[in-house]
């Protein structure tokens, strides 16, 4: 079964604090992974993507097929970071749709 | 380029009654998706349509249904609404088929009464 796991509800950290969320994945073929992000009364917006190999705001994701997982890791959080983050998978073919994790709630204390 | 646009913002039913949610996505984007939030099940997939077509379609009843017109805006409708369809639906669009990442609206939240 398709799956992604996002052990912790909530993440707190203090200013300059290295972080790293959390995300496992269950799929039998070689999908596709995200990072979307929720601020405060914004919008669902995607911050990174696997495939990218991209680092966005400081974020950067490394696909470990071994592990199965996805982390997000930033080595100093700043409190603008504070904010929902969840990580999807995508499992390719004709479809594309989203399989979100059930969100890590990160904050960054001053 | 406008966001994904979703309306209405807001919205109360009752009981027993429909309704129709409208998203408009992106210019050029013809990929779209739809999804449901809730603080209990987080964010499931409803449906995937691109270039008219339905893609694939999550694992709700029937009373849920969409299409997509060809000019990439797309509607879903939920008949014979229950209290336990209250959620706030997402509508996102991508530029193309493909996983790119998808860009989503503000939602319109329902409330069944």
């Amino acid at each position: 079964a398709q799956r992604v796991t996002q052990p912790e509800k909530l993440l707190s950290v203090f200013k300059g604090a290295p972080v790293e969320l959390k995300c496992n994945y269950s799929y039998s073929g070689s999908p596709e992974l995200f990072w979307y992000v929720q601020y405060s009364r914004q919008r669902l917006q995607l911050l990174l993507r696997h495939i990218s190999r991209e680092s966005i705001k400081g974020f950067t994701a490394d696909l470990n097929k071994g592990e199965t997982s996805f982390h997000l890791k930033k080595p100093f959080a700043q409190e603008e970071d504070s904010a929902m983050y969840y990580c999807a998978l995508s499992g390719g073919g004709s479809s594309y749709k989203l399989i979100f994790g059930s969100g890590t709630r990160l904050l960054v204390r001053p | 380029k406008a966001g994904v646009t979703q309306t209405p913002r807001y919205l109360i039913k009752t009981r027993g009654q429909q309704v129709t949610l409208s998203c408009s996505p992106i210019s050029g984007h013809r990929s779209v998706s739809w999804y449901q939030q809730t603080p209990g099940q987080g964010l499931q997939f409803l449906f995937e349509y691109f270039s008219e077509t339905q893609r694939n379609k999550g694992n709700f009843p029937g009373r849920f249904s969409g299409r997509q017109f060809s000019n990439s805006r797309s509607e879903m409708n939920v008949s014979t609404l229950e209290l336990g369809d209250s959620a706030l639906y997402l509508c996102a669009s991508s530029e193309r088929q493909g996983n790119y990442g998808y860009t989503f609206g503000s939602g319109t939240r329902l409330t069944v009464v």
